[in-house]
């Protein structure tokens, strides 16, 4: 079946580190969204990439579509305390009808 | 403002019992999801519909079953609860079309016993 894989599964950085999680996908991805959870908290859409090597950026966050629509990235500039959480990708494959199958997350903590 | 609600927020329940948790979204979204999150598994789908009267069988639907008799409500229903079940299942909504995000519910905690 259809899988992802997003890795690291766990991320400690002190504040003030970059950090980037990796969302690999054996099949072509029509396209990827990511979502962001705090702790106790649900999870919340950030951003949706639909292009071949798209490349959005969002303040501290840059998110990245690889040129064979296969993978994707998330990278944060300068972590802050309020980044923790687990960030999710979410492909979607060619012929879904708008169900997710969302990655294992990336959970990341930051030491002040 | 619309919004996506469950209800409980936290239930414990015992092994064998039925349970049924509520899901309520003032979206008018044509799809609603059920998820359940455990440690190590991320977000794993139980069961989705694509509008009224419509569900399919999502990753781990064995023991859970859905019904939608109208736009608004999925609830979620839990045959004869097992310890396997313990977990915070998160309910989402989504307009038709493949590119829309979901809207996530707060979340319901469920211990079985």
């Amino acid at each position: 079946g259809q899988q992802v894989m997003q890795i690291p599964q766990y991320q400690h950085v002190q504040e003030g580190e970059d950090f980037t999680t990796y969302c690999n996908s054996s099949t072509t991805l029509s396209n990827i969204q990511w979502y962001k959870q705090r702790p106790g908290g649900h999870p919340v859409f950030l951003i949706q990439l639909v292009k071949s090597g798209e490349v959005k950026k969002q303040k501290r966050l840059t998110f990245q579509f690889g040129e064979a629509k296969k993978n994707s990235s998330l990278h944060i500039t300068a972590t802050q305390t309020t980044d923790v959480g687990t960030y999710f990708c979410a492909p979607v494959y060619g012929g879904s009808q708008g169900n997710l199958i969302f990655g294992k997350g990336t959970k990341l903590s930051v030491k002040p | 403002d619309a919004e996506i609600t469950q209800s409980p927020r936290h239930k414990i329940t015992e092994t064998g019992r039925q349970v049924t948790l509520a899901c309520h979204q003032t979206w008018n979204h044509n799809n609603m999801f059920w998820y359940r999150q455990d440690l190590g598994h991320g977000l794993r789908l139980i069961h989705y519909s694509y509008g009224v009267q419509d569900t399919n069988k999502g990753e781990v639907s064995d023991g859970y079953s859905v019904s939608r008799s109208n736009t608004e409500d999925l609830p979620l229903t839990l045959e004869s609860a097992a310890s396997s079940q313990t977990s915070v299942y998160f309910c989402a909504s989504s307009t038709v079309g493949l590119t829309d995000t979901q809207y996530f519910g707060p979340g319901t905690r469920l211990t079985v016993l």
